[in-house]
């Protein structure tokens, strides 16, 4: 059983550029969530998507945006980057409607801002 | 708001003894509670979560944790630490009804010396 994958592994880019990240939700799961994890601080909730839709959004601008795919895999996307944005960026996965949904992990993507 | 709060940034103990991590949470309403803990270079893997019932949920690799109402806490604990557990620990708390929106604590560095 395939668990949450994501990439890439590592990615450096420069201030003002643009970037994507991918996510791979568990098998069985519809719902994707995406946090941001800056060096010694917790998880920050990003966003969920849910049925291709948005469906809640944590205090982030709107350079965040997402995406979410028929087959329920995601994507982060981040415009503009700032030295700020550097950190390790995760996706979860859990499936609506059982309750308290535990979420999943995957091993995140680390970006460096240059 | 919500928020979760851990007090302590590290925790030592000897291998053997009895560890705790503690972790208090200030939602509205009746939260769900997890324990998620998190290896150099890797996501997050879930440890254990409260949803209701018995105050006292046991969870993978021999944790388990108290909940207390009254104290609106939810400390992580294990009989015997081993030098294997060492590693970084996050509580996290979710409300009913908010879509699974996780609010993460700043997390616990446990070092556990043999």
């Amino acid at each position: 059983d395939a668990g949450v994958t994501q990439s890439p592994t590592h990615l450096i880019k420069t201030r003002g550029q643009q970037v994507t990240l991918r996510c791979s939700p568990k098998s069985g799961h519809d719902t994707v969530s995406w946090y941001q994890q800056a060096l010694g601080q917790g998880p920050q909730f990003i966003f969920q998507y849910y049925e291709e839709e948005e469906r809640q959004r944590g205090n982030f601008p709107d350079r965040f945006s997402g995406h979410q795919f028929p087959n329920y895999s995601s994507e982060l996307n981040v415009n503009a980057l700032l030295l700020g944005d550097s950190a390790l960026y995760l996706c979860a996965s859990s499936l609506t409607g059982q309750g308290a949904d535990t979420q999943y992990f995957g091993p995140g993507t680390r970006l460096t801002v240059l | 708001a919500q928020s979760v709060a851990q007090p302590e940034d590290q925790v030592n103990v000897a291998e053997g003894n009895p560890l705790t991590v503690k972790c208090t949470y200030s939602v509205s309403g009746n939260p769900y509670l997890f324990w998620y803990v998190q290896y150099p270079n890797r996501g997050l893997q879930f440890l254990l979560k409260y949803i209701t019932g018995d105050n006292l949920v046991k969870g993978s690799y021999g944790f388990e944790a108290e909940f207390n109402k009254s104290q609106t806490s939810f400390h992580l604990k294990k009989p015997s630490a081993l030098v294997s557990d060492s590693a970084l620990y996050f509580c996290a708390v979710s409300v009913p009804r908010n879509f699974n929106k996780f609010y993460f604590g700043s997390g616990t560095k446990l070092n556990v010396k043999p």
